[in-house]
């Protein structure tokens, strides 16, 4: 079964302090992963996706195959980063089956 | 920009009440999607639709049926809505057809049951 496990339900860390949040996934085919991030009374909203390979916001993340993972990382968390963060699976070429893990609460404390 | 909007922000119905969510996206994609999202267990889809008049199953879909009649419309019907249905439910829509697979959201409708 198509999977996305973010072990972390919540994860605080210190303002300029490095952040990683952590996915994984189990998928059978070619997956597309993607980062959403929903602000305190904003919309979910895209972060990034892996085919892009870009650095949004200072955030990066990158696909391993190998270990499965789709973690999402920054050098120096800022109290602005301070959201709900979700990693998300399609398959290639068809997007039209989403999963979703269960969320990470991200509290950057100042 | 993408604009998924949503036709209340805020909704209160009584127990066994029919309800309507409805969702409308203004850049003629093909999928529309409507998720839940509940503390703890992140979202959760209850329907898609890939085309007008087509509809797929999610993992949740019990209680719900949906309608889209047009491509830039998707509702959601809760046919008695009950206690266990209180949740934030979100519409969405993507374009596979234009290689976006990325899905744009919309704010979101509270739904409370009582």
């Amino acid at each position: 079964a198509q999977r996305v496990t973010q072990p972390e339900k919540l994860l605080s860390v210190f303002k300029g302090a490095p952040v990683e949040l952590k996915c994984n996934y189990s998928y059978s085919g070619s997956p597309e992963l993607f980062w959403y991030v929903q602000y305190s009374r904003q919309r979910l909203q895209l972060l990034l996706r892996h085919i892009s390979r870009e650095s949004i916001k200072g955030f990066t993340a990158d696909l391993n195959k190998g270990e499965t993972s789709f973690h999402l990382k920054k050098p120096f968390a800022q109290e602005e980063d301070s959201a709900m963060y979700y990693c998300a699976l399609t398959r290639a070429n068809t997007g039209n089956q989403f999963y979703f893990g269960t969320g990470t609460s991200l509290t950057v404390i100042p | 920009d993408v604009k998924v909007t949503q036709s209340s922000r805020y909704l209160v119905k009584r127990t066994g009440e029919k309800v309507f969510l409805e969702c409308v996206q203004d850049m003629d994609h093909e999928n529309m999607f409507w998720y839940r999202q509940d503390p703890g267990l992140g979202l959760r889809l209850i329907y898609f639709s890939y085309d007008v008049k087509m509809k797929e199953k999610g993992d949740i879909p019990e209680g719900y049926s949906v309608s889209r009649e047009k491509k830039e419309r998707f509702s959601l019907i809760l046919e008695s809505a009950s206690t266990n249905q209180t949740s934030m439910y979100l519409c969405a829509s993507s374009s596979p057809g234009q290689g976006k697979y990325e899905q744009y959201f919309g704010p979101g409708t509270r739904l409370t049951v009582t």
